[in-house]
């Protein structure tokens, strides 16, 4: 157990809907990290927030969003869903967020997208 | 646009031998790799990592080589055991820049 909290562990959506994806860091870490795993591909960042901030802006499409809260736990927004967002999204947090910090990633939420 | 390339998707290793896993990348910033170890319906966990400034980093069975002429790290599992099985992701990261990019996983079979 990573100590890193996703939920839901599963969700099933249809086209065009919007769902929202939660994350809880483990206690104590200040950065959360988000990434996007689709079938037979590698983890692909999406985004970094650090205490609220955010940091660092990877391969995120402008239909998605995220933010940390000040009790840093962070949500993942995806909106105008497409089949293609069909994936397993992951949330890792690490303690100080510097790219040399071990990241402790949760256990996912598989989207299904229909 | 692959930074970081895992050519290899399986790799099946005997118990008790070696298993070495490669990984590619390209871009020259990158100064600190890792890698993690993922098991079925579980996020991936940290493994081992290695800056740039050093060649190798060993951790009991595993060993981490980097080569920066070459642009290339390699994992060695030795001796393999068949809890080892499992997808082993690299990762590289430029840490002035903030990012980190994965590769897209090697799954490891060690068989009994």
């Amino acid at each position: 157990d990573s100590g890193v909290t996703q939920t839901p562990k599963h969700l099933i959506t249809a086209t065009g809907q919007r769902v929202t994806l939660r994350c809880s860091p483990r206690s104590g870490d200040l950065s959360v990290y988000w990434y996007q795993q689709s079938l037979d591909q590698g983890l692909q960042f999406l985004i970094q927030y650090y205490n609220g901030e955010e940091r660092a802006k990877g391969n995120i499409l402008e239909r998605f969003s995220a933010q940390q809260f000040p009790d840093l736990h962070s949500e993942l927004n995806l909106s105008s869903l497409e089949l293609g967002d069909s994936a397993l999204y992951f949330c890792a947090s690490s303690s100080a967020g510097g790219m040399e910090d071990t990241q402790y990633f949760g256990p996912g939420t598989r989207l299904t997208v229909l | 646009d692959q930074q970081v390339k895992q050519n290899s998707p399986s790799l099946s290793v005997q118990e008790g031998r070696i298993s070495i896993l490669n990984c590619d990348y390209t871009n020259s910033m990158f100064d600190y790799f890792l890698w993690y170890k993922k098991y079925p319906a579980e996020g991936p966990t940290f493994l081992i990592s290695i800056s740039s400034i050093k060649d190798k980093n060993e951790d009991g069975r595993f060993t981490v080589f980097l080569n920066k002429s070459a642009k290339h790290l390699s994992l060695h599992i030795v001796p393999s055991q068949p809890g080892d099985s499992a997808v082993y992701f690299c990762a590289a990261s430029d840490t002035g820049g903030f990012k980190t990019i994965f590769g897209a996983g090697t799954r490891l079979f060690v068989k009994a």
